[in-house]
C-alpha cells in the first residue's frame, strides 16, 4: 500500500481567508514533503519534514505555515493567500531521505 | 544553475510501438535519478529509479538508460498502451538524498489509437 491521502481534493479560498489542507499516510514514512505545482509546471518543493521536524523550507512565504502533528499527518495552513498562489498541492512521504517518495493525488487550491 | 530538462514538450506515439522520454541534467553530483508518471488531474506516480552506480534498470514495461559521460537519461516505454498517455517526470535526487528531488520540465505522451 503506498497511499498518501489529502484533503479537500478542491479549496477555494478568498485572500482573507484561513484555511488548511490535510495529508495522512499509514505507511510508517518518516518523511513528509509539501510540493506545489502550477498549471503544465513541474512540482517545486516547499516544504520537509523528516521524523516530525521541519528539516527543510525551501523559502516558502510566512503565509503558508506547515505542521507535522504526528508522523502520519502533515497540514499546511493558509492565511492571507494571494491569487498567484492558486495551485495544485501535493504531498508526499518517503520511508527515508534516501527512499522512494509517493505522492497523493493534491489539493485543488484557487485564491479568488 | 543546476537543472533537469527534457529534450521534447510532447511525444506522440503509436499505439503498439516503443516509445523513448529523454532527460538531460546537469548536476553531476546527482546520483538518484526518478521517473514519475502525471496524469490529468492526479498527483506524480512513480515509475521507475535508478542510482548512478547503474546504467539500466528494467521494469514492468519500462526501462531507464542512464548515460553519466553526457549526464542523459531515458525512459523506454514498449508496447505503449492508451492508458501510458501522460505527463512524464524525471526528477533528480541532490547531494544528500532525494529530500530535495528537483522535477524536469516534463515530456506530455500522447498514445494515438
Amino acid at each position: 500500500d503506498t497511499e498518501v491521502t489529502q484533503t479537500p481534493k478542491h479549496l477555494v479560498m478568498g485572500m482573507t481567508n484561513k484555511k488548511s489542507l490535510k495529508c495522512e499516510q499509514h505507511m510508517g514514512h518518516r518523511a513528509m514533503y509539501w510540493y506545489k505545482q502550477k498549471a503544465k509546471k513541474p512540482p517545486e518543493l516547499m516544504f520537509v519534514y523528516s521524523y516530525e521536524k521541519l528539516s527543510i523550507n525551501e523559502s516558502v512565504p510566512s503565509r503558508f505555515s506547515p505542521e507535522c502533528p504526528n508522523s502520519s499527518l502533515l497540514n499546511l495552513h493558509l492565511h492571507a493567500l494571494q491569487p498567484e498562489d492558486s495551485a495544485l498541492y501535493l504531498c508526499a512521504s518517503s520511508q527515508g531521505p534516501w527512499d522512494t517518495i509517493y505522492f497523493g493525488e493534491g489539493s485543488w487550491l484557487t485564491v479568488v | 544553475g543546476e537543472s533537469v530538462g527534457l529534450h521534447l514538450p510532447t511525444l506522440s506515439v503509436q499505439e503498439g510501438d516503443n516509445s523513448i522520454i529523454n532527460c538531460a541534467y546537469s548536476n553531476s553530483a546527482s546520483d538518484y535519478f526518478i521517473w514519475y508518471k502525471q496524469e490529468s488531474g492526479k498527483g506524480p506516480q512513480f515509475i521507475i529509479d535508478i542510482r548512478s552506480n547503474m546504467d539500466k534498470r528494467q521494469g514492468q514495461r519500462v526501462t531507464v538508460l542512464l548515460n553519466k559521460t553526457v549526464k542523459h537519461l531515458s525512459l523506454q516505454i514498449a508496447a505503449t498502451q492508451p492508458g501510458d498517455s501522460a505527463v512524464y517526470f524525471c526528477a533528480e535526487a541532490t547531494n544528500f538524498g532525494n529530500e530535495k528531488l528537483t522535477f524536469g520540465t516534463g515530456t506530455r505522451l500522447t498514445i494515438i489509437p
